[in-house]
């Protein structure tokens, strides 16, 4: 079936550090991407998503690329504030068979920034 | 206007009782998904309404788990006979029709559920 693997937490970094959370995925189809935030006492917010390989989604300085070969859609900025402190999730939704409103997520990557 | 709400917030039970968790989505929003999140877990998938049917209850662990959404709007979600592993946070989250790459799932904050 369908899977996520983000690495694991906490991330620990001073502000203006620069931020990599790797995710990689196992999907059968061909799925759509995304990144979810979860702040400290807030629900799940889509962040950002990529519908197609090699696509760059981008939101708040975040980016993330498509990447079919490597099946990978790492998290980056390039300078992190502390109001950047969350949990970080990667989240895969397959079209293989009609289940695209359905999303799989990884565990969740817990990222604390310093002033 | 207003996100997706989720009462109670936190809900602590015994083993064996029964328990309804609610779920109000965003106004005309006719899509709306039930998800679970065990402690150290991401978010799991239970159930989909698209409507007030549900289209894809698959991920619903067991028969003690049930949910309902009969007016397309609110949704319930129910267990009988809690287990001590129904612990988790139930998240609710609507978005305007169903297909996730175009169309945003908003999450609501969550309700933690405690099974003694």
């Amino acid at each position: 079936g369908d899977s996520v693997t983000q690495m694991e937490g906490p991330v620990t970094l001073s502000e203006e550090a620069f931020l990599t959370i790797n995710c990689t995925y196992t999907a059968t189809g061909y799925p759509s991407l995304f990144w979810y935030v979860q702040y400290p006492g807030e629900g799940l917010q889509l962040l950002l998503k990529a519908t197609k390989a090699d696509d760059k989604g981008s939101n708040k300085g975040f980016e993330a690329t498509y990447r079919k070969e490597t099946t990978s859609f790492h998290l980056e900025k390039g300078s992190v504030q502390v109001s950047d402190s969350a949990v970080y999730f990667c989240a895969l939704s397959d079209w293989r068979g009609g289940s695209n409103y359905k999303l799989t997520f990884g565990k969740g990557t817990l990222l604390t920034v310093n002033p | 206007g207003a996100g997706v709400s989720q009462t109670p917030s936190n809900k602590v039970t015994e083993k064996g009782k029964y328990v309804e968790l609610r779920c109000d989505p965003i106004s005309g929003h006719t899509a709306l998904y039930w998800y679970r999140q065990s402690l150290g877990q991401g978010p799991e998938f239970l159930i989909y309404f698209q409507g007030t049917g549900a289209a894809d209850d698959s991920g619903l662990p067991n028969d003690r788990f049930f949910a309902v959404r009969p007016e397309g709007s609110v949704s319930t979600l129910k267990i009988q006979r809690t287990e001590r592993g129904d612990s988790a946070v139930y998240l609710c989250a609507s978005s305007r029709r169903g297909q996730v790459d175009t169309d945003t799932q908003y999450f609501g904050p969550g309700t933690r559920l405690t099974v003694l």
